[in-house]
């Protein structure tokens, strides 16, 4: 199993272009988040997905976009790029417990984005 | 905004040492976990804890779930220079499902 794959791992955009950051998993986990980590602030959800079809937002959603139409992938989408969204974005999937609890989460190696 | 207060920031010791660092919300948190990540990686899960008052070991590591449910602690016993890196606490609030906060980070460098 390769887990969580993430591409691209750098990236370099001007601001105002788009681009798409890529989540696959190959461990048929339901649940599937992207997160952006900043110096000195942890990790921050930005959209997460309990299943195919369903998305929700995280704590720093905005300027991103998300689909999930299949269980394997989970793409993270840049509309409009600003020198804010420069960060390392992980990845992470996970097999929820069950009830209220979230599960082990399976975090992919990051994308390195700066926006010019 | 972010919940989780986690100390402290940094830690610099010596090879042998124990390490202790923890987490605390002015919410109750249902989940707790405990990650590491090393330079260049994603952060990988060291403990899960899902019960107030658990207590949990895996090899030199221990963290406990507060019994108030608004703490957790993480224990490195006799540290060596691989625990180099930052750690990270995690909770989920009992009314976000799905949704894990993370705290900012406790970056320990291990020398010899």
């Amino acid at each position: 199993n390769a887990g969580v794959t993430q591409t691209p791992k750098f990236q370099v955009l001007k601001t105002g272009q788009s681009m798409t950051l890529q989540c696959a998993q190959d461990m048929n986990h339901e649940y599937m988040s992207w997160y952006r980590q900043d110096p000195g602030m942890g990790l921050r959800l930005i959209h997460y997905s309990v299943g195919a079809g369903i998305t929700d937002q995280g704590e720093v959603p905005n300027g991103y976009n998300v689909s999930r139409s299949t269980t394997e992938d989970f793409p993270l989408r840049l509309l409009s790029a600003a020198p804010s969204q420069t960060s390392v974005y992980f990845c992470a999937s996970s097999y929820p417990l069950g009830g209220l609890n979230t599960g082990e989460l399976f975090f992919g190696e990051g994308s390195r984005l700066t926006v010019l | 905004g972010q919940q989780l207060n986690q100390s402290p920031q940094s830690m610099f010791i010596q090879e042998g040492e124990d390490v202790s660092m923890n987490c605390t919300s002015s919410s109750i948190f249902n989940t707790w976990l405990w990650y590491k990540q090393d330079p260049g990686e994603g952060p990988v899960l060291l403990i899960a804890l899902y019960k107030a008052g658990e207590l949990t070991s895996n090899g030199r590591l221990t963290a406990q779930f507060g019994i108030t449910r608004k703490d957790s602690f993480l224990n490195i016993s006799a540290s060596i220079p691989s625990d180099v890196g930052i750690y990270f606490c995690a909770g989920q609030l009992t009314d976000s499902w799905g949704k894990l906060q993370f705290g900012a980070g406790t970056q320990v460098v291990v020398t010899p």
